[in-house]
């Protein structure tokens, strides 16, 4: 089983909102991403866990905060989001770097719209 | 830092034909190179790694290749079909114990039936 699963697919929000994005996986992973993807654009990291601890922090803003509660589970929580910051929200996960395969399997995202 | 550049931005092609997308990136101390496909309004699929010591790799009518001495792969597809329209995005396994991908921008492949 190669799949990364997100919920929900599609979320509105508006700016007083808190939401959260979940992100599951089966593969044994223990790096899990989350990116952010304009229309057009390619992905740009936000956060990485490595073992369930939390290794890059790409300066995102305070207002995403992720969670990694186990090895399979990863977290966004949102809180008073910008329109600015409407986008694909996808989660990734691979093995960690040095075990030899470090592909990272994607789930079909979050499409997020806040008004 | 850094960089990495996909060219053509955009290409069409008749069905049937072979054709070749094209990834550099500036600074040869990569991890690996990996290939991805995202159809509109979706996630991405992987398509192919290659480790920076490999050479090359090949799935099916798909061939990648890394020539890191020159900070160059190509993606090879063979016999092209309608399916394999979608945005082709190359991206650069970069960094140790930071370990992340850096993404070229990508390139919009149109099959024409």
């Amino acid at each position: 089983d190669t799949e990364v699963t997100q919920t929900p697919k599609h979320l509105v929000m508006g700016m007083t909102n808190k939401k959260s994005l979940k992100c599951e996986q089966h593969m044994g992973h223990r790096a899990m991403y989350w990116y952010k993807q304009k229309a057009k654009k390619p992905p740009e990291l936000m956060f990485v866990y490595s073992y369930e601890k939390l290794s890059i922090n790409e300066s995102v803003p305070s207002r995403f905060s992720p969670e990694c509660p186990n090895s399979s589970l990863l977290n966004l929580h949102l809180h008073a989001l910008q329109p600015e910051d409407s986008a694909l929200y996808l989660c990734a996960s691979s093995r960690p770097p040095g075990q030899g395969q470090e592909t990272q399997y994607f789930g079909p995202g979050t499409r997020l719209l806040v008004l | 830092k850094q960089e990495v550049t996909q060219i053509p931005a955009a290409l069409s092609v008749p069905e049937g034909e072979n054709l070749v997308l094209n990834c550099s990136f500036t600074d040869s101390a990569i991890y690996n190179l990996q290939w991805f496909r995202q159809d509109p309004g979706k996630g991405l699929t992987s398509l192919l790694l290659i480790q920076s010591s490999q050479r090359e790799q090949t799935s099916g009518r798909l061939n990648a290749s890394l020539d890191k001495s020159s900070g160059r792969s190509t993606l090879y597809i063979a016999a092209s079909q309608p399916g394999d329209s979608a945005t082709y995005l190359c991206a650069v396994g970069f960094g140790d114990s930071n370990y992340q991908l850096i993404w070229g921008a990508g390139t919009k492949l149109i099959i024409k039936p």
